[in-house]
């Protein structure tokens, strides 16, 4: 069965860094999501993607962020200056047209330290 | 704006029992409701949808629109049902689709 996949499984990273944040969605799906969860907080949405742009974004969503499809197969996220606070399970969806489910992946443990 | 409320953070059944799962929401339109549920050390993946009215691994829901409800009940709890459930709103009116969690409940199933 097709799944989501998302690279890598864990990131640490330094506080100022940049990361990448790599997923590939089921794919003959056209709708592309990421979603994070705080650690004891509840799953968030940060943005949609749909025919190659930001469809919606949440306010947790700000200039640090952005998601490309860089290659018609990967969707990634970018955070350009990671801080303590971005440290959070990142999760990747995707989703068929007329079908409201969505598949997520495994998820990307990022910590900032 | 809407909000999706899972009051029990942590719910502990013996095997055999019935378990309820609450969830209630908030949303001035007519939402499309889901259980996704997370096994340890897997990826959240949907139970059930309150559009296709179906039972999967012997759970239901029933989305109740005058008590804003959408309660996950199972008659018999069995071991492999403990996971981490989360009730979620897609808001009808969003046509990108993006999902509205709750805070999620911890079941855990005892023999």
């Amino acid at each position: 069965e097709p799944e989501v996949t998302q690279t890598p499984s864990h990131q640490v990273t330094q506080m100022g860094q940049e990361v990448i944040l790599r997923c590939v969605p089921i794919s003959n799906h056209l709708y592309f999501y990421w979603y994070r969860q705080i650690l004891g907080q509840k799953v968030e949405f940060l943005v949609s993607f749909y025919n190659n742009e930001i469809s919606e974004k949440s306010e947790i969503f700000d200039d640090q962020f952005s998601v490309e499809r860089p290659d018609g197969s990967n969707f990634t996220l970018k955070i350009r200056s990671t801080k303590r606070e971005d440290s959070a399970m990142y999760f990747c969806a995707s989703r068929s047209e007329g079908n409201t489910e969505a598949f997520f992946g495994q998820g990307t443990r990022l910590t900032v330290v | 704006a809407q909000r999706v409320t899972q009051p029990e953070k942590l719910l502990s059944v013996f095997k055999g029992a019935p378990v309820e799962l609450k969830c209630n929401y908030s949303y001035s339109g007519s939402p499309e409701l889901f259980w996704y549920v997370q096994y340890s050390r897997q990826r959240l993946q949907l139970l059930l949808r309150h559009i296709s009215r179906e039972s999967i691994k012997g759970f239901t829901a029933d989305l109740n629109k005058g008590e804003t409800s959408f309660h996950l009940k199972k008659p018999f709890a069995q071991e492999e049902d403990s996971a981490m459930y989360y009730c979620a709103l897609r808001p009808t009116t969003d046509s990108w689709g993006k999902l509205q969690f709750g805070a999620g409940t911890q079941v855990v199933v005892t023999p």
